[in-house]
């Protein structure tokens, strides 16, 4: 079955860079994402990439896939207390019963930002 | 702007309680699902539903139930509430088809059971 792990703490200071990195198991995966979640709030997508892309950037958001090894990155440039959140991977698998948007989700890495 | 609106963002019940969460999405998207978050488990899903009065089960269904009478609303029910069933609980919706990044979520009801 389908199965995407993360390590679940990250401390980094501010101003430098950080890598938050994630693993799934199921390779017939379309597009992974990463959500980000502030306190008390619901999920925001941050940025997702298509299976068949290597890297893709969005300003201070740099997201690596190494297909061959199943291993998703998120690298967040100069790192700002307001990044301070849990980070989500997640994919989609295919096929899947026809929902093809069913997403399944990483343990979340929470980010601390230390000023 | 589309917005997913789960209208109980805090909730105490009692053991035993029969507890309603409440989820409307304004966009007419046809597919809705119940997540519910736990520390170190990260995001299960536990129902979702492709259109009205459809369901299917996700991958932690026990102690659930879950109601689609109308396309906008998506009701998650737990039948007789227990303490295991604290949680953070997530409410998304999305078009049927669409190019991946089309899932809105809501803000999330903290429920506790005590």
């Amino acid at each position: 079955g389908e199965d995407v792990e993360q390590s679940l703490f990250l401390s980094v200071r501010e101003g430098d860079s950080s890598v938050i990195n994630c693993t799934y198991t199921d390779s017939s995966s379309t597009y992974l994402y990463w959500y980000k979640q502030e306190p008390g709030a619901g999920l925001q997508l941050l940025t997702y990439i298509f299976s068949n892309m290597d890297m893709k950037q969005d300003q201070r958001l740099t997201v690596l896939l190494n297909k061959k090894d199943k291993h998703l990155s998120l690298r967040i440039a100069d790192t700002q207390t307001g990044d301070s959140a849990i980070y989500f991977c997640a994919e989609t698998p295919l096929p899947y019963g026809g929902a093809t948007n069913k997403l399944i989700f990483g343990t979340g890495t929470l980010l601390a930002v230390q000023p | 702007d589309v917005k997913v609106t789960q209208s109980s963002r805090y909730l105490v019940k009692r053991t035993g309680e029969k507890v309603f969460l409440e989820c409307v999405q304004d966009m007419d998207h046809e597919n809705m699902f119940w997540y519910r978050q736990d520390p170190g488990l990260g995001l299960r899903l536990i129902y979702f539903s492709y259109d009205v009065k459809m369901k299917e089960k996700g991958d932690i269904p026990e102690g659930y139930s879950v109601s689609r009478e109308k396309k906008e609303r998506f009701s998650l029910i737990l039948e007789s509430a227990s303490t295991n069933q604290t949680s953070m609980y997530l409410c998304a919706s999305s078009p049927r088809t669409g190019t991946g990044n089309t899932i809105y979520f809501g803000e999330g009801s903290w429920l506790t059971v005590v």
